[in-house]
Parts: C-alpha cells; structure tokens; sequence
C-alpha cells in the first residue's frame, strides 16, 4: 500500500538553528500538507503546496518557514530559526483529490533546546 | 476558535459492545468530514469519511452519520476491539479552501477486554 514517509523520526535542534524536515508524498497525489501537532494540543494546519506553490497557509506559517518541491518526489519544511515553541511532532500528508483522501506520514518529532 | 469540536477527552467501552465517538462543528462551509485514528507516535491514520451531500457512510465496523441541521457527526465501531484503542480525530475540510483540515481535538478510545 502506497505510504507517505516522513524523514528524520526524531531531530533535536539548538535553538537558533535551521532544520529541514523531508517527507516523500504518494507518488501520484497532487497535494501537499503540513500540519504540526505540539504535546497535548490539537493537530493545526501549517501550509498547503499544489501546483509547485503555496495555496494556502496558517498564521502560525510565518517567515521563518518555508515549504519546497526540490525534486518532484521530495516535499521539505525549512524553519529557518528554531525557536522552543517550535518543538512539536510535525506531520507530511498528501491527497491524490484535493484533501478528501489525505494519507499521513508518521511524523518527525522535532525538539529545539 | 474551536470550529471542530470533541467534548468527550476519553471513552471507555467493553469489548463487543458499541463505541460511539461524537464530533460538534460551527463553520457552516465545511463540506467534507473525516475520522483519522491515532496510535502515539504515529501519524494519522485515516478511517472512513462522508461528503456533506450524504448523512450515512459505512465501511465494516465503521459508520459515520452526519446531522447537518445540528452541525454534529458521530462514528460508530462495532463491534469494538481492544486494538481498537487509539485517539480519535474527527476532522472536517472547507469548501473553496485549499482543502486541508480542520481537527478536533480528539478522543481517546479504550476498549476493554
């Protein structure tokens, strides 16, 4: 069965730092999504990304994010500038139809010290 | 601004019995719905959906029915398993937008032996 995976499971980061999060959508999904999940809150919308552009993002999306489709396979969140605040467990999904098939990957779980 | 609600934090039922997971939401465009079961540290999993044009969708153990006059949808399990335990995300996708969801915070299932 097709899977969206997600790359690294764990990353701990000073804060201050850059990090990258690498998820691998379903091959043939058109949509793509990121969505963060802080300890014991909900799960929140980051940015949505079709067409090799945003369509649409959350206030929590500020400047110090950003979103790319370097390779047409690979799907990466950039922060540029961790701060504590930005631990939280980060989750890539993709849909093949415009959001109601959206499949998940399992998560990098992001700790900036 | 909870558009998409769970009041109930935890469930417990028996095993064999029924489980039924309830979802509250306000925002009037939200055309499609969605239950994602989650194990911890894992990503979503996604379960059974239903379009706003219906108020039924079964899939084995699995139904959802949507009241769109009391902007209310529930999920039935039956009959429930313990491997059923997991939290429970109700989660809804507005018409005209990006498509990505909107959670609830969730419910935490236990099924009893």
């Amino acid at each position: 069965e097709p899977e969206v995976t997600q790359t690294p499971s764990h990353q701990v980061t000073q804060m201050g730092q850059e990090v990258i999060l690498r998820c691998v959508p379903i091959s043939n999904h058109l949509y793509f999504y990121w969505y963060r999940q802080i300890l014991g809150q909900k799960v929140e919308f980051l940015v949505s990304f079709y067409n090799n552009e945003i369509s649409e993002k959350s206030e929590i999306f500020d400047d110090q994010f950003s979103v790319e489709r370097p390779d047409g396979s690979n799907f990466t969140l950039k922060i540029r500038s961790t701060k504590l605040e930005d631990s939280a467990m980060y989750f890539c999904a993709s849909s093949g139809n415009r959001g109601t098939d959206s499949f998940f990957g399992q998560g990098t779980r992001l700790t900036v010290v | 601004d909870q558009q998409v609600k769970q009041n109930s934090p935890s469930l417990s039922v028996q095993e064999g019995r029924i489980s039924i997971l309830n979802c509250d939401y306000t925002n009037s465009m939200f055309d499609y719905f969605l239950w994602y079961k989650k194990y911890p540290a894992e990503g979503p999993t996604f379960l059974i959906s239903i379009s706003s044009i219906k108020d039924k969708n079964e899939d084995g153990r699995f139904t959802v029915f949507l009241n769109k006059s009391a902007k209310h949808l529930s999920l039935h399990i039956v009959p429930s398993q313990p491997g059923d335990s997991a939290v429970y995300f109700c989660a809804a996708i507005s018409s005209g937008s990006a498509r990505q969801l909107t959670f609830g915070s969730g419910t935490q299932l236990t099924v009893l032996p």
